[in-house]
């Protein structure tokens, strides 16, 4: 079964420096990866998505994402991080599995940005 | 473009009382519905998904149940809500055919007391 690893519960930076959030991820074969962000008391917005080519992928709000297959990643990262972008951050995984389809999510990082 | 509707979007019900959340998607022919929970710090569970009218996957056995009465209609249901049931709930959708690439509701937020 595939999992999904948010190493980082909750992350602060302060407004423009560089971000990085970290996801690993455990899955046989070449997996489908995505970024999530969540607003306080909001649904989910996907920010970017992997599944195949290019490993370094670019999302929406500046965002972007590099797959490395050697140490099972994708990282999220923002040169330049706006007050706005402080949210709840989850990487997804999805793989077909068992016969059904599924998406897995980590547990999230919150990432707060100090002015 | 494609629209994803919940509601209620909050919740406050007694201990035992039943539960009908309902989640509707416009501009899109028959997605696939998803209902998940979210507790803090431990990320979405998935609870029911739907590739059809009528046709229901449960992943987790509980004390939900989902039902989809219409192609763009997903309700989630309870007969006796239980404490361990409050959380937040998310409807999701995707394209036909496409389960991994989702899109998300706004949220019910139930409080059973």
């Amino acid at each position: 079964a595939q999992s999904v690893t948010q190493p980082d519960i909750h992350i602060t930076v302060s407004e423009g420096a560089s971000l990085e959030l970290r996801c690993n991820y455990s899955y046989g074969a070449t997996p489908y990866l995505f970024w999530y962000v969540q607003s306080p008391g909001q649904g989910l917005q996907l920010l970017l998505k992997y599944f195949s080519g290019d490993t370094l992928v670019q999302g929406i709000k500046g965002f972007e994402a590099e797959f490395k297959r050697s140490q099972s990643s994708f990282n999220l990262r923002k040169p330049s991080v706006h007050w706005s972008d402080a949210a709840e951050y989850f990487c997804a995984v999805g793989a077909l599995e068992g016969g059904g389809n599924k998406l897995t999510f980590g547990t999230g990082t919150q990432l707060k940005v100090e002015l | 473009s494609q629209t994803i509707h919940q509601w209620p979007a909050t919740l406050v019900q007694p201990v035992g009382s039943p539960l009908s959340l309902e989640c509707t998607v416009e501009g899109t022919s028959n997605p696939n519905l998803y209902w998940y929970r979210q507790a803090a710090g431990r990320g979405l569970q998935l609870l029911f998904y739907s590739v059809g009218i009528g046709q229901i996957s449960s992943e987790v056995p509980q004390n939900l149940s989902a039902s989809r009465p219409q192609d763009r209609q997903f309700i989630l249901s309870s007969k006796k809500l239980l404490l361990s049931d409050s959380g937040f709930y998310l409807c999701a959708w995707s394209l036909a055919g496409v389960f991994y690439e989702q899109y998300f509701g706004p949220g019910t937020r139930l409080t059973v007391t």
